[in-house]
Protein backbone atom coordinates (compact mmCIF):
# COMPACT_ATOMS: atom_id res chain seq x y z
CA UNK A 1 0.00 0.00 0.00
CA UNK A 2 1.56 3.65 -0.87
CA UNK A 3 1.31 6.16 1.28
CA UNK A 4 2.78 9.69 1.30
CA UNK A 5 2.46 12.29 3.73
CA UNK A 6 3.95 15.65 3.45
CA UNK A 7 5.05 17.97 6.97
CA UNK A 8 6.41 21.09 7.72
CA UNK A 9 5.41 24.60 8.64
CA UNK A 10 1.35 25.93 8.32
CA UNK A 11 2.69 29.49 8.45
CA UNK A 12 5.50 31.13 6.63
CA UNK A 13 6.70 35.05 7.21
CA UNK A 14 7.03 36.58 3.59
CA UNK A 15 10.54 36.45 2.21
CA UNK A 16 11.16 33.19 4.76
CA UNK A 17 12.11 29.84 2.85
CA UNK A 18 9.40 27.48 3.13
CA UNK A 19 10.93 23.91 3.87
CA UNK A 20 8.35 20.83 2.90
CA UNK A 21 9.33 16.99 3.67
CA UNK A 22 7.12 14.04 2.08
CA UNK A 23 7.89 10.81 4.02
CA UNK A 24 6.55 7.79 1.68
CA UNK A 25 6.30 4.02 2.22
CA UNK A 26 4.84 1.46 0.14
CA UNK A 27 7.22 1.79 -2.40
CA UNK A 28 11.22 2.57 -3.42
CA UNK A 29 12.47 5.90 -4.84
CA UNK A 30 15.76 3.82 -6.32
CA UNK A 31 12.83 1.99 -8.81
CA UNK A 32 13.03 2.80 -12.39
CA UNK A 33 10.05 4.34 -13.29
CA UNK A 34 9.32 6.05 -10.07
CA UNK A 35 9.36 9.80 -9.06
CA UNK A 36 7.82 12.04 -6.45
CA UNK A 37 6.80 15.64 -6.70
CA UNK A 38 5.05 18.30 -5.76
CA UNK A 39 2.12 20.03 -6.51
CA UNK A 40 -0.02 23.08 -4.73
CA UNK A 41 -3.61 24.54 -5.22
CA UNK A 42 -3.76 28.04 -3.96
CA UNK A 43 -7.71 27.93 -1.38
CA UNK A 44 -10.29 27.75 -4.73
CA UNK A 45 -8.01 28.05 -7.41
CA UNK A 46 -6.55 25.14 -9.87
CA UNK A 47 -3.47 22.75 -9.37
CA UNK A 48 0.06 23.83 -10.72
CA UNK A 49 2.86 21.47 -11.07
CA UNK A 50 6.03 22.36 -8.92
CA UNK A 51 8.67 19.84 -8.87
CA UNK A 52 9.54 16.43 -9.43
CA UNK A 53 12.19 13.93 -8.80
CA UNK A 54 12.68 10.61 -10.51
CA UNK A 55 14.82 7.53 -9.19
CA UNK A 56 17.88 8.33 -10.98
CA UNK A 57 17.89 11.79 -9.16
CA UNK A 58 16.81 13.22 -12.33
CA UNK A 59 14.74 16.91 -11.13
CA UNK A 60 11.97 18.70 -13.42
CA UNK A 61 11.12 22.02 -12.24
CA UNK A 62 8.75 24.15 -13.03
CA UNK A 63 10.43 27.32 -14.83
CA UNK A 64 8.50 29.91 -13.72
CA UNK A 65 9.76 29.16 -10.27
CA UNK A 66 12.34 27.11 -10.98
CA UNK A 67 14.97 30.01 -9.69
CA UNK A 68 13.09 29.39 -6.12
CA UNK A 69 13.06 25.40 -5.82
CA UNK A 70 14.73 22.79 -4.66
CA UNK A 71 13.61 19.29 -4.79
CA UNK A 72 16.27 16.54 -3.58
CA UNK A 73 15.68 12.91 -1.87
CA UNK A 74 16.85 10.38 0.52
CA UNK A 75 16.37 7.13 -0.54
CA UNK A 76 17.25 5.53 3.01
CA UNK A 77 14.63 7.51 4.75
CA UNK A 78 12.25 7.26 1.61
CA UNK A 79 11.69 10.86 2.19
CA UNK A 80 11.94 14.16 -0.58
CA UNK A 81 12.24 17.42 0.85
CA UNK A 82 11.09 20.78 -1.34
CA UNK A 83 12.28 24.16 -0.35
CA UNK A 84 11.03 27.31 -2.07
CA UNK A 85 12.87 30.62 -1.36
CA UNK A 86 11.00 34.42 -0.64
CA UNK A 87 8.13 33.36 0.21
CA UNK A 88 4.75 35.67 -0.78
CA UNK A 89 1.34 35.65 0.11
CA UNK A 90 0.32 34.02 -3.43
CA UNK A 91 2.37 31.32 -2.47
CA UNK A 92 0.09 30.64 0.01
CA UNK A 93 -1.82 26.72 -0.94
CA UNK A 94 -2.09 23.57 -0.16
CA UNK A 95 0.94 21.54 -1.22
CA UNK A 96 0.43 18.07 -2.03
CA UNK A 97 3.38 15.34 -2.36
CA UNK A 98 2.69 13.04 -5.42
CA UNK A 99 3.92 9.66 -6.27
CA UNK A 100 4.52 9.88 -9.95
CA UNK A 101 4.82 6.73 -12.67
CA UNK A 102 6.78 7.61 -15.82
CA UNK A 103 6.51 5.43 -18.70
CA UNK A 104 3.36 2.42 -18.93
CA UNK A 105 2.08 0.33 -21.64
CA UNK A 106 -1.62 0.41 -22.03
CA UNK A 107 -3.94 -0.89 -25.49
CA UNK A 108 -1.11 -2.91 -26.59
CA UNK A 109 0.87 0.28 -26.85
CA UNK A 110 4.00 1.59 -24.98
CA UNK A 111 4.71 4.99 -23.60
CA UNK A 112 8.30 5.39 -22.38
CA UNK A 113 7.55 9.28 -21.38
CA UNK A 114 4.13 9.19 -20.32
CA UNK A 115 3.61 9.45 -16.66
CA UNK A 116 0.63 10.07 -14.06
CA UNK A 117 0.35 10.86 -10.18
CA UNK A 118 -1.17 8.08 -9.33
CA UNK A 119 -0.86 8.58 -5.46
CA UNK A 120 -1.39 11.56 -3.28
CA UNK A 121 -0.21 12.59 -0.01
CA UNK A 122 -3.25 14.36 2.02
CA UNK A 123 -1.55 17.73 1.61
CA UNK A 124 -0.90 20.26 3.48
CA UNK A 125 -1.86 23.82 3.87
CA UNK A 126 0.62 26.75 3.95
CA UNK A 127 -0.28 30.23 4.62
CA UNK A 128 2.32 33.14 3.72
CA UNK A 129 1.68 36.28 6.15
CA UNK A 130 3.50 38.43 8.86
CA UNK B 1 4.22 25.87 -21.99
CA UNK B 2 1.17 23.86 -23.23
CA UNK B 3 -2.29 25.57 -21.74
CA UNK B 4 -5.00 23.34 -21.01
CA UNK B 5 -8.91 24.56 -21.46
CA UNK B 6 -11.70 22.53 -20.02
CA UNK B 7 -15.62 23.37 -20.73
CA UNK B 8 -17.20 23.76 -18.96
CA UNK B 9 -15.91 25.51 -15.98
CA UNK B 10 -18.95 23.84 -13.92
CA UNK B 11 -22.40 22.46 -15.00
CA UNK B 12 -24.86 21.10 -12.88
CA UNK B 13 -26.41 17.63 -13.10
CA UNK B 14 -28.86 14.86 -11.62
CA UNK B 15 -28.28 11.52 -10.24
CA UNK B 16 -28.25 8.77 -13.44
CA UNK B 17 -27.60 11.60 -15.90
CA UNK B 18 -24.59 11.13 -18.53
CA UNK B 19 -21.93 14.23 -18.63
CA UNK B 20 -19.56 15.20 -20.82
CA UNK B 21 -16.19 17.43 -19.83
CA UNK B 22 -13.89 18.88 -22.58
CA UNK B 23 -10.45 19.59 -22.04
CA UNK B 24 -8.07 21.18 -25.20
CA UNK B 25 -4.93 21.47 -25.46
CA UNK B 26 -2.85 24.54 -26.91
CA UNK B 27 -0.37 21.86 -28.89
CA UNK B 28 -0.71 18.33 -29.48
CA UNK B 29 -0.38 16.40 -27.04
CA UNK B 30 -0.72 12.92 -28.62
CA UNK B 31 -2.85 10.62 -26.08
CA UNK B 32 -0.16 11.89 -22.98
CA UNK B 33 -3.48 13.45 -21.13
CA UNK B 34 -4.50 12.43 -17.17
CA UNK B 35 -8.09 13.12 -15.77
CA UNK B 36 -8.20 13.83 -12.05
CA UNK B 37 -11.04 13.82 -9.62
CA UNK B 38 -11.32 15.87 -6.77
CA UNK B 39 -14.23 15.82 -4.45
CA UNK B 40 -13.94 18.85 -1.62
CA UNK B 41 -11.28 19.28 0.96
CA UNK B 42 -9.38 15.91 -0.45
CA UNK B 43 -6.77 15.56 -2.45
CA UNK B 44 -7.40 14.53 -6.19
CA UNK B 45 -7.26 10.99 -7.30
CA UNK B 46 -6.17 9.52 -10.77
CA UNK B 47 -9.46 8.51 -12.48
CA UNK B 48 -7.84 7.87 -16.37
CA UNK B 49 -4.37 7.99 -17.84
CA UNK B 50 -3.11 8.08 -21.46
CA UNK B 51 -6.78 9.53 -22.37
CA UNK B 52 -8.19 6.48 -21.96
CA UNK B 53 -7.06 3.91 -19.62
CA UNK B 54 -8.97 3.47 -16.48
CA UNK B 55 -7.40 3.64 -13.17
CA UNK B 56 -7.35 0.72 -11.55
CA UNK B 57 -10.45 0.29 -9.11
CA UNK B 58 -12.16 3.24 -11.02
CA UNK B 59 -15.61 2.26 -11.75
CA UNK B 60 -16.32 1.79 -15.38
CA UNK B 61 -18.90 4.64 -15.74
CA UNK B 62 -15.91 7.15 -16.23
CA UNK B 63 -14.51 6.80 -19.64
CA UNK B 64 -12.21 9.04 -21.71
CA UNK B 65 -11.46 9.36 -25.51
CA UNK B 66 -9.29 11.86 -27.51
CA UNK B 67 -5.84 12.36 -29.31
CA UNK B 68 -4.04 15.04 -30.28
CA UNK B 69 -5.49 18.50 -29.35
CA UNK B 70 -8.77 17.46 -28.42
CA UNK B 71 -10.40 15.09 -25.28
CA UNK B 72 -13.64 14.16 -23.65
CA UNK B 73 -14.74 12.71 -19.84
CA UNK B 74 -17.50 11.22 -20.25
CA UNK B 75 -19.50 9.70 -16.73
CA UNK B 76 -22.07 7.31 -17.48
CA UNK B 77 -24.99 6.96 -14.99
CA UNK B 78 -24.10 10.29 -12.63
CA UNK B 79 -23.68 8.91 -9.14
CA UNK B 80 -23.44 10.72 -6.10
CA UNK B 81 -19.75 10.63 -4.95
CA UNK B 82 -19.27 11.83 -8.57
CA UNK B 83 -20.13 15.52 -7.60
CA UNK B 84 -16.65 16.83 -7.27
CA UNK B 85 -14.02 18.84 -9.47
CA UNK B 86 -12.60 17.25 -12.49
CA UNK B 87 -9.36 18.50 -13.57
CA UNK B 88 -7.54 17.03 -17.15
CA UNK B 89 -3.39 17.11 -16.93
CA UNK B 90 -1.01 17.07 -19.93
CA UNK B 91 2.21 14.95 -19.23
CA UNK B 92 3.59 15.62 -22.96
CA UNK B 93 5.77 17.86 -21.95
CA UNK B 94 7.05 19.55 -18.95
CA UNK B 95 5.81 21.84 -17.12
CA UNK B 96 2.90 19.16 -16.75
CA UNK B 97 0.02 21.65 -16.64
CA UNK B 98 -3.42 20.81 -16.16
CA UNK B 99 -7.03 22.51 -16.85
CA UNK B 100 -8.66 25.11 -14.60
CA UNK B 101 -11.20 22.60 -13.36
CA UNK B 102 -15.18 21.30 -14.04
CA UNK B 103 -17.38 21.64 -11.15
CA UNK B 104 -19.71 19.02 -11.34
CA UNK B 105 -22.56 20.25 -8.50
CA UNK B 106 -26.20 18.85 -8.14
CA UNK B 107 -29.32 19.95 -9.92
Amino acid sequence: QITLKESGPTLVKPTQTLTLTCTFSGFSLSTSGVGVGWIRQPPGKALEWLALIYWNDDKRYSPSLKSRLTITKDTSKNQVVLTMTNMVPVDTATYYCVHGRLGYCTGGSCYPDGQYFDYWGQGTLVTVSS
Amino acid sequence: DIQMTQSPSSLSASVGDRITITCRASQSISNYLNWYQQVPRKAPKLLIYAASSLQSGVPSRFSGSGSGTDFTLTINSLQPEDFATYYCQQSYSPPWTFGQGTKVEIK
